[in-house]
């Protein structure tokens, strides 16, 4: 079974500082892993995503994500924070060949504090 | 106008009675989905269709029924709705695969007195 794992329930950070969420995962094969931010009283918005290829994926507002193999894990990153990244913040992960429904797993989100 | 609506966004009902949510889109997308998001959870999968002869259980699907009354649109209903059903519903369209990810309606945020 595919899992993934958000440690922490609540980051917080600096205005201006570099911010990292952490996310790691389980899959049987290779997987498709992806970020979504949720803003308050609205839907989860797709950041980025790893297919294959280059390990560090860029995405919007700014956000990258570094997937790491060996160490199951693709954390989302951003130089420079903004009060405006405050929101909740979901990994998922999809198994590339399960076969007829690639189920989506949602990591229980993090939520991301940036302080002025 | 959103690519994926959902109505209503709000809604208190009371214990046994039906209700149904409403999800229409128009990003063309074949797959639809229903997740229920509740604190500490993350989101769990209700239902899911591949197009309109397609309906499929997801994780948490008792309780609930759905509906695809046509390629853009996918309701779900409480048959007789209790006070554990209380959560924030999304319904969510991807293309097949989902390779590029699902797109979000804002929610539906129920809650069962």
């Amino acid at each position: 079974a595919q899992s993934v794992a958000q440690p922490e329930d609540q980051v917080n950070v600096a205005e201006g500082n570099p911010l990292t969420v952490k996310c790691t995962y389980s899959v049987s094969g290779n997987p498709y892993l992806f970020w979504y931010v949720q803003y308050p009283n609205r839907g989860l918005q797709f950041l980025l995503k790893y297919i294959t290829g280059d390990n560090l994926v860029k995405g919007s507002y700014g956000f990258e994500a570094e997937f790491n193999k060996s160490q199951t894990s693709f954390h989302l990153k951003k130089p420079s924070a903004l009060v405006s990244d405050s929101a909740l913040y979901f990994c998922a992960v999809r198994d590339r060949f399960s076969g007829g429904y690639q189920k989506v797993t949602f990591g229980t989100g993090t939520k991301l504090q940036v302080i002025p | 106008d959103a690519d994926v609506t959902q109505t209503p966004r709000n809604r208190i009902t009371k214990t046994g009675k039906r209700i149904m949510l409403e999800c229409s889109q128009t990003k063309g997308h074949d797959r639809m989905y229903w997740y229920r998001q509740d604190p500490g959870l993350g989101l769990r999968l209700i239902y899911y269709s591949f197009d309109v002869k397609d309906i499929n259980k997801g994780e948490i699907s008792d309780g609930y029924s759905v509906s695809r009354q046509a390629q853009a649109k996918f309701s779900l209903s409480l048959e007789s709705a209790i006070p554990n059903q209380t959560a924030l519903y999304f319904c969510a369209t991807s293309v097949a695969g989902g390779v590029d990810g699902y797109t979000f309606g804002s929610g539906t945020r129920l809650t069962v007195v």
